[in-house]
């Protein structure tokens, strides 16, 4: 069992949907971190949370620590949103290695 | 406003050949990280140097090789390429190692070994 494990693995909604991506894991963690790569593949962070909600445009994450599991939720989603995230965690074992995700593929048509 | 720069951003190899994939940032950072990522896999930290003059492996780090040139530059080299390291390629970097500093990310480059 992946240390990391994000649902669902795939998601495609239309234009405007409410969009909601969860990562759920299994080790002591110092912060979580969701992250967005587009095609042509390069690596975006979007927020680093250890604690409560973020939010940034359309975009929030919340974490919920003593369930460890944390939420991407986008509002109003656009065909621009389109991506891979990816979410990962410092893990407090192992110098603060980051241990990812598989990432969720989001496709939002028009 | 470069950021994390790898070099080359393509590359295809024939297997046993060597190659080195280069990564510079211009962020002052301490921390300098090399991932593969695989289809349905999540990335994995093959090296990483946690300051200058230190490198340490990670999960992956069979058939590779790694350079902390300076604080900016932080090179991978397949010295025998095989088929099995047909991936794409990141290299990352952050302000210091430990805590929860975001890591800054390179485009990626895509590696074929036939």
């Amino acid at each position: 069992k992946n240390e990391v494990e994000q649902s669902p693995q795939n998601l495609t909604a239309q234009e405007g949907e409410f969009i909601t991506i969860n990562c759920s894991y299994s080790v002591g963690i110092s912060a979580l971190h969701w992250l967005q790569q587009h095609p042509g593949g390069g690596i975006v962070s979007l927020f680093m949370l250890s604690s409560g909600k973020k939010k940034h445009g359309r975009l929030i994450a919340t974490i919920n620590i003593q369930e460890k599991h944390s939420s991407l939720h986008i509002t109003a989603s656009h065909p621009r949103d389109s991506a891979v995230y990816i979410c990962a965690v410092n893990d407090m074992r192992g110098a603060q290695k980051l241990v990812f995700g598989q990432g969720t593929r989001l496709t939002i048509n028009p | 406003n470069a950021g994390v720069t790898q070099t080359p951003k393509f590359q295809v190899l024939k297997t046993g050949q060597s190659m080195t994939l280069q990564c510079a940032q211009d962020m002052n950072h301490n921390s300098m990280y090399w991932y593969r990522q695989d289809p349905g896999m999540g990335l994995r930290l093959i090296y990483y140097s946690a300051s200058e003059g230190t490198t340490d492996k990670g999960e992956v780090p069979n058939g590779y090789n790694v350079s902390r040139l300076n604080k900016r530059e932080f090179s991978l080299r397949l010295e025998s390429a095989a088929p099995s390291q047909t991936s794409v390629y990141f290299c990352a970097s952050r302000t210091q190692w430990g805590g929860g500093q975001p890591q800054h990310f390179g485009d990626g480059t895509r590696l074929s070994i036939l």
